[in-house]
């Protein structure tokens, strides 16, 4: 089945640095790449839309200059945390899109997270 | 925006037990998916129903969607102890532009 890999796990930075979060479509290409954020015991909330070759689409309330989304093949997006602050500590999730999955449906395909502590 | 609401918001039951999860939703969808997730781990999906079907099942799971009441409900049958999780609806509608939208989620707690 279809894979996506998400890395790091884990990341514990320092306050104003920048962090890069991979995710990576296995054994498939896709196209459109989601990125989610998670704060405990809430649900995902989506920040953006990756699109290969194009501009993200980011959700209202997101701020684009600080969460850069780059998504430059058809297997990899990545999102980095720019200047990072105590307050985007979270749980990263990204996820994969692949039509056909399910027959004329589009698949949704998602990493194991990213924990990113901001100290 | 989250668009589905599921029901109840915690769930505790004793292993060999059903769970039953409900989910609600405000628009038009293509179809509607149930996910679930470890603490602290990805997505893992579950099932998925199309806006035409109404019923279906896979092992365990057996997942009804209402598009009239817009309403979806997954029953975990003989539940066991790993099957405590977080569960999540989410719809997905048609188009280039599809996406998911997450409900708020269930977490279940399955007691050996």
């Amino acid at each position: 089945g279809a894979v996506v890999s998400q890395h790091p796990s884990r990341v514990i930075c320092k306050s104003g640095t920048s962090v890069k979060i991979e995710c990576r479509s296995l054994d498939f290409q896709a196209t459109t790449m989601f990125w989610y954020r998670q704060f405990p015991k809430q649900s995902l909330m989506l920040m953006a839309t990756s699109n290969e070759g194009s501009k993200a689409t980011y959700e209202q309330g997101v701020e684009k200059d600080k969460f850069l989304i780059n998504h430059a093949s058809l297997t990899l997006s990545t999102l980095t945390v720019t200047s990072a602050h105590p307050e985007d500590s979270s749980f990263y999730i990204c996820s994969a899109r692949d039509y056909g999955q399910a027959g004329s449906v589009y698949g949704y395909t998602f990493g194991s997270g990213t924990r990113l502590t901001v100290v | 925006s989250q668009q589905g609401e599921e029901d109840p918001q915690a769930l505790s039951i004793q292993e060999g037990e059903n769970a039953t999860m409900n989910c609600s939703y405000k628009t038009s969808i293509n179809n509607l998916q149930w996910y679930r997730q470890n603490s602290g781990r990805g997505l893992v999906h579950l099932i998925l129903i199309r806006s035409n079907e109404r019923e279906k099942h896979s092992g365990r799971l057996r997942v009804t969607l209402d598009t009239s009441k817009k309403s979806s409900s997954l029953l975990i049958t003989a539940s066991r102890a790993a099957d405590t999780a977080s569960y999540f609806c989410a719809t997905d509608r048609t188009g280039a532009n599809s996406k998911l939208t997450f409900g708020k989620g269930i977490t279940l707690s399955v007691r050996p």
